[in-house]
């Protein structure tokens, strides 16, 4: 039962260099996310999809693009990494149904340095 | 906008009761949350609470909601060392899409 897959696990990579950080989920969920978590920041969502083909910005998705052809697949997008982007990140997924809790499940994290 | 803010750190004894709090602005949101980060992983929900109800126990923990003052805490009972990780509150948007807003984490530290 493998749930939310990231890889890489960890990444160094140098300014200006750019990179696919990849999410993969096998439980049929229609949302994805990715958030960057940054200490003492909490988490910051970064994207979201509410389905295949179907992506939106969350509240710091500058230097980032996704996309969603499928709805188990859902990679992150660093053009031109820069030391502001050093961070983990995680992905996650969720099946929100009317009047109930939306459970996020979450990736194991993906941790990158740009240096 | 919304925020959620938590206290940065929590250092309790094994054995004694852990109080973590939280505060939310989104009077709208329909369910909030604690989440378990453990090192070098994802998240994972703890419990949940909806936001007509004022108290929930899920076995060691309680989850006290004061709507009115947008407070939420989570209480831990018999802490172990296990139980020490950095825990999130987080409530959702409201909104058509449900997006979670998370709090900055608090980190308890439990002491044997």
């Amino acid at each position: 039962n493998a749930g939310v897959t990231q890889t890489p696990k960890f990444r160094i990579l140098k300014i200006g260099q750019s990179m696919t950080l990849q999410c993969a989920q096998d439980m049929n969920h229609n949302y994805m996310y990715w958030y960057r978590q940054d200490p003492g920041m909490g988490l910051k969502l970064i994207y979201y999809s509410v389905g295949a083909g179907i992506t939106d910005k969350g509240e710091v998705p500058n230097g980032y693009n996704v996309s969603r052809s499928t709805t188990e697949d859902f990679p992150l997008r660093l053009e031109l990494a820069a030391p502001s982007q050093t961070s983990v990140y995680f992905c996650a997924s969720s099946s929100p149904q009317a009047g109930t809790n939306e459970k996020l499940f979450f990736g194991s994290g993906t941790q990158l340095s740009v240096l | 906008g919304e925020d959620v803010e938590q206290s940065l750190f929590l250092s309790v004894r094994e054995g004694d009761s852990s109080v973590i709090n939280c505060t939310y602005t989104d009077s709208s949101s329909t369910y909030l949350y604690w989440y378990k980060q453990e090192p070098g992983a994802g998240l994972q929900l703890l419990t949940y609470i909806f936001s007509n109800m004022d108290m929930k126990q899920d076995q060691r923990l309680t989850v006290l909601l004061n709507k009115k003052d947008k407070h939420l805490s989570l209480r831990i009972a018999d802490t172990q060392t296990g139980d020490s990780a950095i825990y999130f509150c987080a409530e959702n948007d409201g909104g058509a899409t449900n997006k979670l807003i998370f709090g900055t984490g608090t980190l308890l530290a439990v002491q044997p």
